[in-house]
């Protein structure tokens, strides 16, 4: 299976802990975005590499969240001191780089619970 | 902060009917894309549009990029159970600061008439 991989698929965790999670994006793409969704809702944008750096990120990217892709292939994303409105799906996608091409293909997510 | 406005929210189809939903916007996008979200797993891209009045098909879906550029429509004919699931438009702009996220609509889900 060549698509977008994300590790763990679920996660619960207790209130205060930290979590990381991985996403292996398709191997070519040298764009990856992180999104968290919440019940009933779309997907909200979170941070966005190009290759190693970290080039945008979203007010909801608080102080708690981390997100890195050391090598330009796989990226993390840790949460620092869980709370329990962090409770959502994180997805990663990825895509190739070029001006007109804004096709982003998604992992099946990862599922945080926070207790 | 941009939104888009997605309806129906929810709609029950009938194997065979044909099924619409639309996507509008106060601003302006340059890319429009439609995925489609089973439960638990992540959004899978259906059409891509890059411009305006572009009409595009893949098999039994057909969506349409608004000469507005703040709108965007998909329609699925001769719809089959395994249409069921949530269709999430999403609209891309490459200005104003925001080069990488897309920005998505709340999402039409589809069920099975009982």
């Amino acid at each position: 299976d060549t698509g977008v991989s994300q590790d763990p698929r679920h996660k619960i965790t207790k209130r205060g802990q930290n979590v990381t999670f991985r996403c292996d994006p398709i191997s070519e793409h040298n764009r990856l975005y992180w999104y968290r969704q919440t019940l009933g809702q779309g997907p909200e944008f979170l941070t966005y590499f190009q290759n190693e750096a970290q080039l945008e990120k979203s007010r909801l990217l608080s102080d708690r969240f981390s997100a890195e892709r050391p090598k330009g292939s796989f990226s993390t994303l840790e949460i620092q001191r869980t709370e329990q409105g962090d409770s959502a799906m994180y997805l990663c996608a990825s895509s190739e780089s070029g001006r007109d091409n804004n096709e982003q293909f998604f992992g099946p997510g990862t599922r945080l619970t926070v207790l | 902060g941009q939104q888009l406005n997605q309806s129906p929210q929810s709609m029950f189809i009938q194997e065979g009917e044909d099924v619409s939903m639309n996507c509008t916007s106060s601003s302006i996008f340059n890319t429009w894309l439609w995925y489609k979200q089973d439960p638990g797993e992540g959004p899978v891209l259906l059409i891509a549009l890059y411009k305006a009045g572009e009409l595009t098909s893949n098999g039994r879906l057909t969506a349409q990029f608004g000469i507005t550029r703040k709108d965007s429509f998909l329609n699925i004919s001769a719809s089959i159970p395994s249409d069921v699931g949530i269709y999430f438009c999403a609209g891309h702009m490459n200005y104003g600061g925001s080069q990488g996220n897309l920005i998505f609509g709340k999402g039409t889900k589809l069920s099975v008439k009982p």
